[in-house]
Order: C-alpha cells, then sequence, then structure tokens
C-alpha cells in the first residue's frame, strides 16, 4: 500500500527556518516523483515543485522558486519541503503527493495527510 | 503561471448531473491530455477522481466523468449524491516539469 506520512505541524516566527518532511513507503521511493501543494486557508491549491529523487531533479512553480528548496533523500525515502527565512503569507497546509499515470511529474496521485505551517510574531 | 479558471462554485439536485468546467490555455490544457481532476472534502487531503482528461482511478464511481475540447476541460457529476458536496479541483500539465491548478469549484448538492 502506498503511503505519505507527513510531519507534523510547525509554528514558527516570520525570518525562522523550517523543514517539513513527507515519508514514504510501499514502494520504491526513488522512481516517482513528489509534488508539494500549498493550501492557504480557505483557499485552493497550488502547486509549489516537484522532485524526482532517483537524480534530485526539480521543477518549481516560478511563484515559489527562490522562495522554498525541495531535496529528497533516498536512504530514508523522505522528501522536504524547506525555507530558510519564513514569512506570515507562508502559513498554510502543505501537501506532499506522489506522482503516477504516464506523467508522473504532470500528476499528483497518491497524497499525504498534510502539514500546517503557522507562520505570526 | 497563472491558474486554471474555474467557476467559483456550482450546484444541483440529487439524481441530477452537474458540469464543473476548467479553462486555460494552448500551453496548459490545450497542448496536453494531463488533465486531472481532484475532490476535497472539507478538512481533508485531495483525491484524485480522473487523470489524463478522461480516465477513472480505481474505486472512483463512474458517476464521474472527464472530456476536453480546446482550452477547456470538464467534469461531469452524474447522479448526484450528498456525498458528492465538496471542493473539486482540475490541474494541468504546464510544460516542462510543471504543474498548474485551477482556483476551484464548491460544488452544493442542494
Amino acid at each position: 500500500e502506498v503511503q505519505l506520512v507527513q510531519s507534523g505541524t510547525e509554528v514558527r516566527k516570520p525570518g525562522e527556518s523550517l523543514k517539513i518532511s513527507c515519508k514514504v513507503s510501499g514502494y520504491d521511493f526513488s522512481i516517482y516523483w513528489i509534488h508539494w501543494v500549498r493550501q492557504m486557508p480557505g483557499k485552493g491549491l497550488e502547486w509549489v515543485g516537484n522532485i524526482y529523487p532517483a537524480d534530485s531533479k526539480t521543477g518549481y512553480n516560478p511563484s515559489f522558486q527562490g522562495q522554498v528548496t525541495i531535496s529528497a533523500d533516498r536512504s530514508t525515502s523522505t522528501a522536504y519541503l524547506q525555507w530558510s527565512s519564513l514569512e506570515a503569507s507562508d502559513t498554510a497546509i502543505y501537501y506532499c503527493s506522489r506522482g503516477d499515470g504516464n506523467c508522473g511529474s504532470c500528476t499528483p496521485w497518491y497524497w499525504g495527510q498534510g502539514t500546517l505551517v503557522s507562520v505570526s510574531s | 503561471q497563472s491558474a486554471l479558471t474555474q467557476p467559483p462554485s456550482a450546484s444541483g439536485s440529487p439524481g441530477q448531473s452537474v458540469t464543473i468546467s476548467c479553462t486555460g490555455t494552448h500551453r496548459n490544457v490545450g497542448g496536453y491530455n494531463y488533465v486531472s481532476w481532484y475532490q476535497q472534502h472539507p478538512d481533508k487531503a485531495p483525491k484524485l477522481i480522473i487523470f489524463e482528461v478522461i480516465k477513472r482511478p480505481s474505486g472512483v464511481p463512474d458517476r464521474f466523468s472527464g472530456s476536453k475540447s480546446g482550452n477547456t476541460a470538464s467534469l461531469t457529476v452524474s447522479g448526484l449524491q450528498a456525498e458528492d458536496e465538496a471542493d473539486y479541483y482540475c490541474s494541468s500539465h504546464a510544460g516542462g516539469n510543471n504543474v498548474v491548478f485551477g482556483g476551484g469549484t464548491k460544488l452544493t448538492v442542494l
């Protein structure tokens, strides 16, 4: 069974750094794209970016490029989304999702439960 | 990249059919057959219900169907049921490794 288990709720202050995780099981982590998706309070889904763990190739939404970093650790089957300096506007639920279908980089399929990130002074 | 355009709301009575549109450009919806639809109930993670425009994952009822014409994709929910009340999002491949989502449609079952 494909499972994506995300790290728990995070509360931070503006300017702080943060790294959230998405640990997968039930399949070969290396050969499926992992997507990150943001959902701000009461708002819709926004694609943040993705990574192909086998070679760590990444893609970013231009709106998030330079604001976040996506990485993967094949030894622990875990993907990460990190910020070096959080802003209040980063407050949101962040979902990881495994890609699948004929275009894994195109189709988020299996989803984690989401990680709530709250940034406030 | 701009979000795909969806109507903010849609509604129908039980048993009726409702169609939700998703409009993009030739750079996303019109250029690729990689349109997906997701159902999201309150405080839950999204669930894939349509992929590659017309395909349904295992376990998704055939009441859900997808289509595309030009730069607009559509999701039709037939035989509406109370549990279909949720937010629905489309997404599309947008070239390279990029994905773009629609703004979402709140479906109300009257």
